[in-house]
């Protein structure tokens, strides 16, 4: 089955402990993006990548880092959690980022940092 | 920057009724107009998208309409029902950035 995957879906931690949510899809898809989904704020792009070790900034990239070494994972790190990073997390993927198409979209992270 | 206002925030309408969400966009390279819905605890999901070289796409009742011109594009929904309850994201990426840009959402409510 053609997918995107995440883990974990739920993960409650505190100030300043480092922690990555891994995603990862098996459609043999060129682009792969993070975005976090606050409440008015919509969904906002935090990276991006267009392909293995080619990634790039979004529109909220502060406190988050990422890496593409194989095409098909693409985590999201957290170095140092703040309570502001309190969030959904989504990561998504595209056959390609030219032209962009069809995002498909894990099931998501819920993250909660205290 | 690149930015993709989206309206109303809240839509609440009765069953078999019309709705119509309206998005405008900034940056005139936007090429790919796509909607996603989102229903309540699950991802988002395409639902229709347009490119710029048509004006109007349908898929039974849904249809997406776009005004170049104007830089604003809207989503049609007829006939409502109460599984169109969701929240609804357009999204304008500008071509050659390959970012994605989306909206802020509208929550739609289909009442009984």
């Amino acid at each position: 089955e053609a997918q995107v995957t995440q883990n974990p879906r739920y993960l409650i931690t505190v100030t300043g402990k480092k922690l990555t949510v891994t995603c990862s899809q098996n459609m043999n898809h060129e682009y792969m993006s993070w975005y976090r989904q606050d409440p008015g704020l919509g969904l906002r792009q935090i990276y991006y990548s267009m392909n293995v070790e080619v990634t790039d900034k979004g529109d909220v990239p502060e406190g988050y880092k990422v890496s593409r070494k194989e095409k098909r994972n693409f985590p999201l790190i957290l170095e140092s959690p703040s309570p502001n990073q309190t969030s959904l997390y989504f990561c998504a993927s595209s056959l390609s980022g030219d032209p962009l198409g069809e995002q498909y979209f894990g099931p998501g992270t819920r993250l909660t940092v205290t | 920057g690149e930015n993709v206002e989206q309206h109303p925030s809240t839509l609440s309408v009765q069953e078999g009724d019309s709705a119509v969400i309206k998005c405008t966009y900034s940056d005139s390279a936007s090429n790919y107009f796509p909607w996603y819905k989102q229903e309540l605890g699950k991802r988002p999901q395409l639902i229709i998208d347009i490119r710029s070289n048509v004006g109007e796409k349908k898929d039974q009742r849904i249809a997406v309409t776009l005004n170049k011109t104007a830089k604003h594009f809207s989503l049609h929904i007829t006939e409502t029902q109460p599984e169109d309850s969701a929240v609804y994201f357009c999204a304008a990426p500008p071509e050659g950035t390959y970012k994605y840009i989306f909206g802020t959402g509208t929550r739609l409510k289909v009442l009984a």
